[in-house]
């Protein structure tokens, strides 16, 4: 079946800790994006990627960190630098790096502070 | 600037019943799309619709069915006879022609009581 595919569900950070965040696609999609939900607030973009060796800085990137060496892999490292990681992280990819595609997202993962 | 409002946080409706939810956006853009997106208790976002600005025509999905007016910059979605698992959140979402980022609503949680 094709999908994304974000690791963990869950996932739990020490203080000063940096811990990264799996998200895979297999719909052979171009643009790959991470998003932070807060409870009871839509979704904000951290950062996306249109293209392998290639991304750019979403509305909330400070104390974030991402790669794309593959096109079917987006990891998003939560540094220590970010200091109220507790949240509710969604991969997305679409179609083309054209833009306006429509977005589809993984299952999330969900993250705590110890 | 793009805005998206869902002033709606919370609705409860007995099974069978209709339900509207709102959705109103704000943009300067003369081309954008919009989109309407589910969330269950899972936390995958679910696409359910994209419409783009010049298209204007109501569209209709098996129980579902959305009136976009840009007269109002509305953009809302009914569903007819509601079941039980269409308890979710609804994300109605914004993005611009050209651009990467939606831009999401704070979300309408849904309740379908059986």
């Amino acid at each position: 079946d094709g999908g994304i595919t974000q690791s963990p569900k869950y996932l739990f950070r020490k203080e000063g800790q940096n811990v990264t965040l799996s998200c895979e696609q297999n719909l052979n999609h171009d643009a790959m994006y991470w998003y932070r939900q807060d409870p009871g607030q839509g979704l904000r973009l951290i950062y996306y990627s249109q293209i392998v060796n290639d991304f750019q800085k979403g509305d909330i990137a400070e104390g974030y960190s991402v790669s794309r060496e593959k096109k079917e892999s987006f990891p998003l490292t939560v540094t220590s630098a970010q200091k109220n990681p507790t949240a509710f992280y969604l991969c997305a990819s679409s179609a083309r790096d054209s833009r306006s595609e429509t977005q589809y997202f993984g299952p999330g993962t969900r993250l705590l502070v110890l | 600037a793009q805005k998206v409002t869902q002033a709606q946080t919370e609705i409860s409706v007995v099974e069978k019943e209709d339900v509207t939810l709102d959705c109103v956006y704000e943009t300067r853009d003369t081309t954008y799309y919009l989109f309407w997106y589910k969330q269950p208790p899972s936390g995958e976002l679910v696409f359910l619709i994209r419409r783009n600005s010049f298209d204007e025509q109501n569209e209709i999905s098996g129980r579902y069915s959305w009136n976009f007016q840009k007269s109002t910059s509305s953009f809302n979605f009914t569903i007819t006879a509601s079941q039980v698992v269409d308890s979710a959140v609804y994300f109605c979402a914004l993005s611009r022609a050209g651009a990467n980022n939606l831009f999401f609503g704070t979300g309408t949680r849904l309740t379908v009581i059986p």
